[in-house]
């Protein structure tokens, strides 16, 4: 059984360039969840999609936005990188109820130079 | 606003040794209280979880209590392992805005010794 894959594991941009980042959720999860995790920090929201629909939102730049596919697969789109956007960046999928256990990728460690 | 606060770490212990990592939180509503860990190089795993006061969430020999009377959600374990070294994250979920989201704190690293 395939936990939470993503894509890719390492990046590197540089500042104002545009990236792209992938999610595969776990079988049986139809809800994806995106964080940033700077280091030496906990993660922190970014949005959360479900049927398609972006259907809640954290305290991130309109820079960030995000799609959801009929497959339930996610991506994370991020323009005009700045340095301070160099983080890991999580990916979690949960069935569609709130507070439904998340299962968390091994990330993609995005570096912007 | 709903908030985390982790003790400070890292927090270096001898195998064997007895471990305390202490939570606190501030939630507007009834939140969900959950310990996630993560490995190095890894994604965060759930380690346990509790839904409502008094609760006791349980995993792998770890345990947490839901007290509402103190807003905290402390892990433990009674004998750690060398295996148990990683970063501890306290997180909530908030009933109160039907909220979707975790709140996480800033971590605990957790270092034991052979």
């Amino acid at each position: 059984d395939a936990g939470v894959t993503q894509s890719p594991t390492h990046l590197i941009k540089t500042r104002g360039q545009q990236v792209t980042l992938r999610c595969s959720p776990k079988s049986g999860h139809d809800t994806v969840s995106w964080y940033q995790q700077a280091l030496g920090q906990g993660p922190q929201f970014i949005f959360q999609y479900y049927e398609e629909e972006e259907r809640q939102r954290g305290n991130f730049p309109d820079r960030f936005s995000g799609h959801q596919f009929p497959n339930y697969s996610s991506e994370l789109n991020v323009n005009a990188l700045l340095l301070g956007d160099s983080a890991l960046y999580l990916c979690a999928s949960s069935r569609g109820q709130p507070h439904s256990p998340l299962h968390f990728g091994n990330g993609t460690r995005l570096t912007v130079t | 606003g709903n908030s985390v606060t982790q003790m400070e770490g890292p927090v270096t212990l001898s195998e064997e040794a007895f471990l305390t990592i202490n939570c606190t939180y501030t939630a507007t509503g009834y939140p969900s209280l959950f310990w996630y860990v993560q490995y190095p190089g890894e994604g965060l795993q759930l380690l346990l979880k509790a839904t409502k006061a008094d609760d006791k969430g349980s995993n792998k020999g770890f345990e947490a209590t839901y007290r509402k009377e103190t807003t905290s959600f402390h892990l433990e374990k009674g004998s750690v392992q060398v295996s148990d070294s990683a970063v501890y994250f306290c997180a909530l979920s908030d009933t109160a805005d039907s909220s979707y989201k975790l709140i996480f704190g800033s971590g605990t690293r957790l270092l034991v010794r052979p």
